[in-house]
Formats: structure tokens, C-alpha cells, sequence
């Protein structure tokens, strides 16, 4: 099975902060991954799929970058709604399998 | 807009069946590459299987806690996907989701709880 292995676990951050988190594949996957962001008791969002495309909707602040096994999420400016955690996950082997999550709080 | 609504969840005991469904709507059903995913509780993401469109052979596959217990399958004319979920084991508390991947969306999800 291919591992997603996220970087860090959790993370503590500021409003304003510039923050990234970091997704690597255990073999290279292309561009077939997406990101997530889950809040307590809601489904997982998408906000970046293919790697590097924004979801309609998603504010701009989001984006992502990477390809092969090496992933990134960036948000440029952290806004108190962005506290959560967030997940990456690759589709191009199965099984289909998720980063563990890194969980954003406030510092 | 898309949308997935899942229902059928519920506490069965451990061996007992379930079956999960999801209606769909806003876009494509027919053509959509659909997923079940779950999650216990205070845990991560787990996908759970996926069904292709019949157009792509309707292939099924699974990931292997599941494999040969749990049965995917999809009814076009109805916009719905559905997970029977046989011999069902305590480990399989969770939340389930229906999801398409990428552009999709995602459920809101039904709870199962194997327990005795």
C-alpha cells in the first residue's frame, strides 16, 4: 500500500501566519492528490485536487504544489475559520489511502 | 450542486448486517467514480471501496479489512449507491461517507456501531 506520510502532526499557528503542510507518497503518484479540510462533526472538504487545483469556492489563500511524492498545502494568511485538520490522500493506486491528518489549532 | 446523502446506519450487533445508502444528486450519477469512506471515532480517514461507472466496466474494489464482507453496488436509474456490509466486526464502528473524489463532494454520513 502507498503510505501518506503528513507533516507535521499538528501545528500550532497564529491568525495571519503563513503556513504549510507537507505530504509525502512512500512511491510517486503523479499528480493524483487531493486535500481536505475536516472540522468537528462535518464532513471533509475539498480544497486542492490534482495536486495544485483549487476547488471552486475555496478562498485563494489555499494552494498546493507538488508532484511525484513530494505534496505541499500552503495557506498564505491563516483566518480564524481555518482551524481544523486536514487531510491529504492519493487516488492513483489502491488502495486509496489517506495522510494521517494534521490537526491546525490556535496558538 | 452536489449532492450525497447517506442513510441506513444504525447499532448492530458483532456478525450482524447493514445496509448503507446514498442518494445522489446535481450532477452525473451515471458517469461518477463513487467511494465509501469511513472514519471511528477520533480517528483519520479510511476509504472503504469504490465502485466505477458501468461505462468503465462498473469495476468494483475494496481495501482489504473489508474484502469479501462488504459489497458495493449502484443503481443509476435510481441515483444511488449503496455498501451491504456483512458479518460486521466491532472494529467497524464508524462513520461512513459517500464521496466523489476531486470536484465531487462528500456526504454528510451515517453512523454504524457494532456492538453487542
Amino acid at each position: 500500500d502507498i503510505q501518506m506520510t503528513q507533516s507535521p502532526s499538528s501545528l500550532s499557528a497564529s491568525v495571519g501566519d503563513r503556513v504549510t503542510i507537507t505530504c509525502r507518497a512512500s512511491q510517486s503518484i503523479a499528480n493524483y492528490l487531493n486535500w481536505y479540510q475536516q472540522k468537528p462533526g462535518k464532513a471533509p472538504k475539498v480544497l486542492i485536487y490534482s495536486a495544485s487545483s483549487l476547488q471552486s469556492g475555496v478562498p485563494s489563500r489555499f494552494s498546493g504544489s507538488g508532484s511525484g511524492t513530494y505534496f505541499t498545502l500552503t495557506i498564505s494568511s491563516l483566518q480564524p475559520e481555518d482551524f481544523a485538520t486536514y487531510y491529504c490522500h492519493q487516488t492513483y493506486y489502491i488502495p486509496i489511502t489517506f495522510g494521517q491528518g494534521t490537526r491546525l489549532e490556535i496558538k | 450542486e452536489v449532492q450525497l446523502v447517506e442513510s441506513g446506519g444504525g447499532l448492530v450487533k458483532p456478525g450482524g448486517s447493514l445496509r448503507l445508502s446514498c442518494a445522489a444528486s446535481g450532477f452525473t450519477f451515471s458517469d461518477a467514480w463513487i467511494n465509501w469512506v469511513r472514519q471511528a471515532p477520533g480517528k483519520g480517514l479510511e476509504w472503504v471501496g469504490r465502485i466505477k461507472p458501468k461505462a468503465a466496466g462498473g469495476t468494483l474494489e475494496y481495501a482489504a479489512p473489508v474484502q469479501d464482507r462488504f459489497t458495493i453496488s449502484r443503481d443509476d436509474s435510481e441515483n444511488t449507491l449503496y455498501l451491504q456490509m456483512n458479518s460486521l466486526k466491532i472494529e467497524d464502528t464508524a462513520l461512513y461517507y459517500c464521496a466523489w473524489f476531486g470536484v465531487g463532494g462528500w456526504g454528510q454520513g451515517t453512523l454504524v456501531t457494532v456492538s453487542s
